[in-house]
């Protein structure tokens, strides 16, 4: 059974901080794996797609990696802004479209 | 892009009444969609894997004959929480891809509340 660990569970950070949101596996025979950010009483807005055969995927200020072996994927965000605020959730996909999401981490981007 | 459409977006009922939630994929089908459910401040728990034109697949721990599932189309399954109590309240949401190794979307979302 897939299990995903997220880190650190809450961050805060000034405006304009990089920052690194680290997301761990067990499962290492995943189709793909997602990132989403949730604002509170929302749904899911999907971030970034990354296939099983890639190593990262970029979509403006965001990055992230996917390391399949060592069963770990990293959520880089560049010059962090207050309307990133929300909690960011990392899900990997072993089971065409059934994912298996981690606790999340929080964050919050003082102005 | 592709979009998930959930109704409603909140309710409130009785309890021992039951409720329909619906999840519309609006512009691809979705032979697949699943249903998730998540207490506050707690990850999201997958229910149930709706089937087009199949029986649903439940995950362990969730009542089938509580969490009715009916993917009648392949742009629209629905969820019915019979006979309601209120620990069933949650936010139940969807999710829906055009295929197996695309993107994962998700509507928006349902908040039920049972008194």
């Amino acid at each position: 059974k897939q299990e995903v660990t997220q880190i650190p569970a809450a961050l805060s950070v000034p405006e304009g901080e990089n920052l690194v949101l680290n997301c761990s596996f067990t499962d290492s025979a995943i189709y793909n794996l997602q990132w989403f950010r949730q604002d509170p009483g929302k749904g899911l807005t999907s971030l970034l797609l990354i296939q099983s055969s890639q190593r990262e995927q970029t979509s403006g200020r965001l990055n992230a990696s996917l390391d399949k072996s060592s069963g770990r994927s990293t959520l880089y965000i560049a010059a962090s802004q207050p309307g990133d605020s929300a909690t960011y959730l990392c899900a990997p996909n072993t089971n065409a479209g059934k994912s298996t999401f981690g606790d999340g981490t929080t964050l919050t981007v003082k102005p | 892009g592709a979009v998930v459409s959930q109704h409603p977006s909140w309710v409130i009922c009785k309890s021992g009444t039951s409720v329909k939630i619906e999840c519309r994929s609006l512009d691809f089908q979705a032979t697949t969609m699943f249903w998730y459910r998540q207490f506050p401040k707690q990850s999201l728990m997958l229910m149930a894997t709706s089937n087009e034109g199949s029986k649903a697949t439940y995950e362990q721990g969730v009542e089938k004959d509580k969490f009715l599932i009916n993917h009648a189309s392949l742009t629209l399954s629905t969820l019915t929480v019979t006979s309601a109590h209120p620990e069933d309240s949650s936010f139940y949401i969807c999710s829906a891809t055009p295929r197996s190794n695309s993107p994962l979307h998700f509507g928006n979302g349902t908040r039920l509340t049972v008194t």
